[in-house]
């Protein structure tokens, strides 16, 4: 299957961790990734992890890989009134192209 | 590098009109070309695949008459929403890729998106 869910609402407030949390269906997947995107704009690669790893950190990001229960988290430190946004996470998916199956979106509201 | 961009931003037709959608990747050749809609508050919805010189192949459900893509070169892929009607409303975004290459490689990159009105 190519079902890629996440929670649909998180709400924090500035300073605090953001953790959104996805679950992924395709244990072939080579790649997970993060994407953000703000009202009305195009998605925007924030991160990616290889299927190989645990865990990788950029900045303020950590994402941590599950691979056994096909859990996905992506964290986001010291959170900002600018991160509010829609977060997806995707799985890759070869099928002769790659291709990327989104999650359902988490949108994270961040309030000062 | 990748930059893909997307026009218009944003569009209002009048119901029974076609509308043209375009998509250009800037400094990179795009092999494919991915075509998706959303609606308010969900997720992407991948409508169609385009490989440069050969037909789309459109997902399950998306009718090829009513979108028609076209991906002549490898730099252009366009998306043709014909006879509009209101529930053809949405937000239409496009994505290049290079055949073999990550999303974080030239392997995604997405365009800004489409706000389609039919009125």
């Amino acid at each position: 299957g190519e079902d890629v869910e996440q929670s649909l609402f998180l709400s924090v407030r500035e300073g605090d961790s953001s953790v959104i949390n996805c679950t992924y269906t395709d244990s072939s997947s080579t790649y997970l990734y993060w994407y953000k995107q703000e009202p009305g704009a195009g998605l925007q690669l924030l991160t990616y992890i290889f299927s190989n790893m645990d865990m990788k950190q950029d900045q303020r990001l950590t994402v941590l890989l599950n691979k056994k229960d096909k859990h996905l988290s992506l964290r986001i430190a010291d959170t900002q009134t600018g991160d509010s946004a829609i977060y997806f996470c995707a799985e890759a998916i070869n099928t002769g192209f790659q291709k990327l199956v989104f999650g359902t979106g988490t949108r994270l509201l961040v309030s000062p | 590098g990748a930059v893909v961009s997307q026009h218009p931003s944003w569009v209002i037709c009048k119901s029974g009109t076609s509308v043209k959608i375009e998509c250009r990747s800037l400094d990179f050749q795009a092999t494919t070309m991915f075509w998706y809609r959303q609606f308010p508050k969900q997720s992407l919805m991948l409508m169609a695949t385009s490989n440069e010189g050969s037909k789309a192949t459109y997902e399950q459900g998306v009718e090829k008459d009513k979108f028609l893509i076209n991906h002549a070169s490898l730099t252009l892929s366009t998306l043709t929403v014909t006879s509009a009607h209101p529930e053809d409303s949405s937000f239409y975004i496009c994505s290049a890729s290079v055949e073999g290459q990550p999303a974080f490689n030239y392997g995604y990159t997405f365009g800004s998106g489409t706000r389609l009105t039919v009125v």
